[in-house]
């Protein structure tokens, strides 16, 4: 079965540090992968998307992510993080089968200092 | 144009109740899934409707079932409602059945009581 791992629940950096979230998946095919974030009281933001070709994928508010198939990872990154960043972030898979189902991971929650 | 819509924002009902929780997509989007957050966890999928027919359903049990009208709004209804139903209730809309991006609304947060 499909299944999506961030293994890190909760990471804290300062403003102007670099940023890596953790993305790992499970999937027998080429995977459909994406990123979202969440603020607080809100719905889920899109970040990016991998479907295919290029495996550094470039996504909105200075986020970009590769695709290590060989790691089986879809890791986040960001080289200088805003206090705004400050947020919950899912990675998820898109499970192929005639519809539309996204299987997330648990969440990484990210704390910014000022 | 308007994001995706849903109502109410929040409720609070008791055990044993049933309750039905509203969505209205995108202008021009024809799929709506449903998903569950509970509290600490990543949105787990419900249901996937497209063109007023269930494309899709994860793993819940039949308490949980959903619509869509002919206008591409849904509603997801739950019954008999459980201690462990307390969640955030999350529509997505897009415009087509498969690979498309999804967009979120910001979500009913059910508690039960």
């Amino acid at each position: 079965a499909q299944s999506v791992t961030q293994p890190d629940i909760h990471i804290t950096v300062s403003e102007g540090a670099s940023l890596e979230l953790r993305c790992n998946y499970s999937y027998g095919a080429t995977p459909y992968l994406f990123w979202y974030v969440q603020s607080p009281g809100q719905g889920l933001q899109l970040l990016l998307k991998y479907f295919s070709g290029d495996t550094l994928v470039q996504g909105i508010k200075g986020f970009e992510a590769e695709f290590k198939r060989s790691q089986s990872s879809f890791n986040l990154r960001k080289p200088s993080v805003h206090w705004s960043d400050a947020a919950e972030y899912f990675c998820a898979v898109g499970e192929t089968g005639g519809y539309n189902k996204l299987i997330f991971g648990a969440g990484t929650r990210l704390a910014v200092h000022p | 144009d308007a994001g995706v819509t849903q109502s109410p924002t929040h409720l609070i009902k008791t055990r044993g109740q049933h309750v039905t929780l509203r969505c209205s997509p995108i202008s021009g989007h024809k799929s709506v899934s449903w998903y569950q957050q509970v509290l600490g966890q990543g949105p787990q999928f419900i249901f996937q409707y497209y063109e007023k027919e269930e494309r899709g359903r994860g793993n819940f049990p039949d308490r949980f079932s959903a619509r869509q009208f002919p206008n591409y709004s849904s509603e997801l209804n739950v019954n008999a409602l459980l201690l462990g139903d307390s969640a955030l209730y999350l529509c997505a809309s897009s415009v087509g059945q498969i690979n498309e991006k999804l967009f979120f609304g910001s979500g009913t947060q059910l508690s039960v009581l």
